[in-house]
């Protein structure tokens, strides 16, 4: 149980034009989702918390208008990358909670974004 | 704000050889203590929640220990499929109940046979 999927896996796209990622809770109600970046060697940082059916609350230095996410049902929340540079390149990946079991968090396996 | 710190950055063990990894941190009030493992080009995969200081828990070859101020994943006994990045993460009570977790760098593990 407690299965988490991200969709695509890969993606390469050229500059200035906006990028779409899925996460999926596969087998729970995600009541809360969170996304993060990762850059090479470096460990994860929180971009965003989302709950089912508010708005997004943002991490200070993120943009909101660049990393719109959405988080329309209890099994599905989508990170979309406007406007993308090369600097956006990096790893995303998605975190998924349910209420009463805070103390448990699980993630998805990562989405891996190129901008030429 | 809250602080995660792990050392080493990376540790390279021969099979067999045990080790323990350090997550020291500084939190307002810690709801919850986390370990991850994480493959290269993959998400983390959950290890164990801590929650009070001189709690311990176990899964196969690793031990999670935890005190008022860090951490500790020993690894008894490695073999080469350890081998993996380990992250730690905090987890404060707040205010607004925002679950978040603050990530520490990672100890990268390399088990040789």
């Amino acid at each position: 149980g407690a299965v988490v999927s991200q969709h695509p896996s890969r993606v390469i796209c050229k500059s200035g034009t906006s990028v779409k990622i899925e996460c999926r809770s596969l087998d729970f109600q995600a009541t809360t989702m969170f996304w993060y970046r990762q850059f090479p060697k470096q460990s994860l940082m929180l971009m965003a918390t989302s709950n089912e059916g508010s708005k997004a609350t943002y991490e200070q230095g993120v943009e909101k208008d660049k990393f719109l996410i959405n988080h329309a049902s209890l099994t599905l929340s989508t990170l979309t990358v406007t406007s993308a540079h090369p600097e956006d390149s990096s790893f995303y990946i998605c975190s998924a909670t349910t209420s009463g079991r805070f103390n448990e968090q699980f993630f998805g396996p990562g989405t891996r974004l190129t901008v030429l | 704000e809250d602080q995660v710190t792990q050392s080493p950055e990376a540790l390279r063990l021969q099979e067999g050889e045990s080790s323990s990894l350090n997550c020291s941190y500084t939190v307002s009030g810690l709801r919850g203590l986390f370990w991850y493992r994480q493959d290269p080009g993959k998400g983390p995969e959950f290890l164990f929640t801590l929650y009070s200081a001189g709690e311990e828990k176990e899964k196969e070859r690793l031990k999670a220990t935890l005190t008022k101020k860090e951490s500790f994943l020993h690894i008894t006994a490695p073999k080469p499929e350890d081998s993996a990045t380990y992250l730690c993460a905090v987890q404060a009570k707040t205010r607004s109940n925002d679950y978040k977790l603050s990530f520490g760098a990672g100890t990268t593990v390399t088990v040789r046979a």
